[in-house]
């Protein structure tokens, strides 16, 4: 559960369109995949999750999307808002702790 | 906000130095895992406590150290401070039942920089 691989590395989007952010990972045996936002300076704030018996899960305008097959998953946001800026991290479980993307760095142009 | 605080918010020590950073963890909460988070970087794991006891390790050197207290709280020792060892030392609390992976709600950081 170590190699959990994030793209891209930053991503500029227009205000009002989406944004897709997407992590692939090793271990098939991870059951539990969440994705954090840390404002500069401020603690990781969970955003979403997901566990391996769905396919995908949604909330307002965020959604995350499992394939365990292919073992990835992706964050998608909707008509995105400048308060979205910020960077976001996937996270795959491990035995007893989180093993962490290297982030995406999105920044939303009013 | 989490519930999770962490003191002090930021620290400056030297070389060679030593630091204890502290975590409250959130109410209801018996696990406590610490993370350093490098500049532009991810969080990297430390160790976890569980019940008062080290409930897995990461790949830090022995001189990271820590530990828990019947309320829960924790506190992470570092050693012989190294330049390297500057980062954002965050802490995340869950409620670990029956060994499935829960929510971890992070504390706001403790920025250290070692001169």
């Amino acid at each position: 559960g170590e190699n959990v691989e994030q793209h891209p590395s930053t991503l500029s989007v227009q205000e009002g369109d989406s944004a897709v952010i997407k992590c692939t990972y090793s271990d098939s045996a991870s059951n539990y995949f969440p994705w954090y936002k840390q404002e500069l300076g401020k603690r990781p704030q969970l955003i979403i999750d997901i566990r391996s018996n769905v396919g995908e899960k949604k909330d307002q305008r965020i959604a995350v999307t499992l394939n365990k097959t292919a073992k990835h998953f992706s964050l998608h946001i909707t008509e995105t808002q400048p308060e979205d800026s910020a960077v976001y991290f996937c996270a795959e479980e491990g035995a007893n702790n989180l093993f962490f993307g290297t982030g995406t760095r999105l920044t939303v142009i009013p | 906000e989490t519930g999770v605080t962490q003191s002090p918010t930021h620290l400056i020590k030297t070389r060679g130095q030593q630091v204890t950073l502290r975590c409250s963890s959130q109410s209801g909460h018996n696990t406590v895992s610490w993370y350093q988070q490098a500049l532009g970087q991810g969080p990297q794991f430390i160790f976890q406590y569980y019940r008062e006891e080290e409930n897995g390790r990461g790949n830090f050197p022995p001189r990271f150290s820590g530990l828990q207290f019947p309320n829960y709280s924790s506190e992470l020792n570092v050693n012989a401070l190294e330049l390297d060892d500057s980062a954002l030392y965050l802490c995340a609390s869950s409620l670990a039942a029956g060994g499935l992976q829960e929510t971890q709600y992070f504390g706001p950081g403790t920025r250290l920089l070692v001169l």
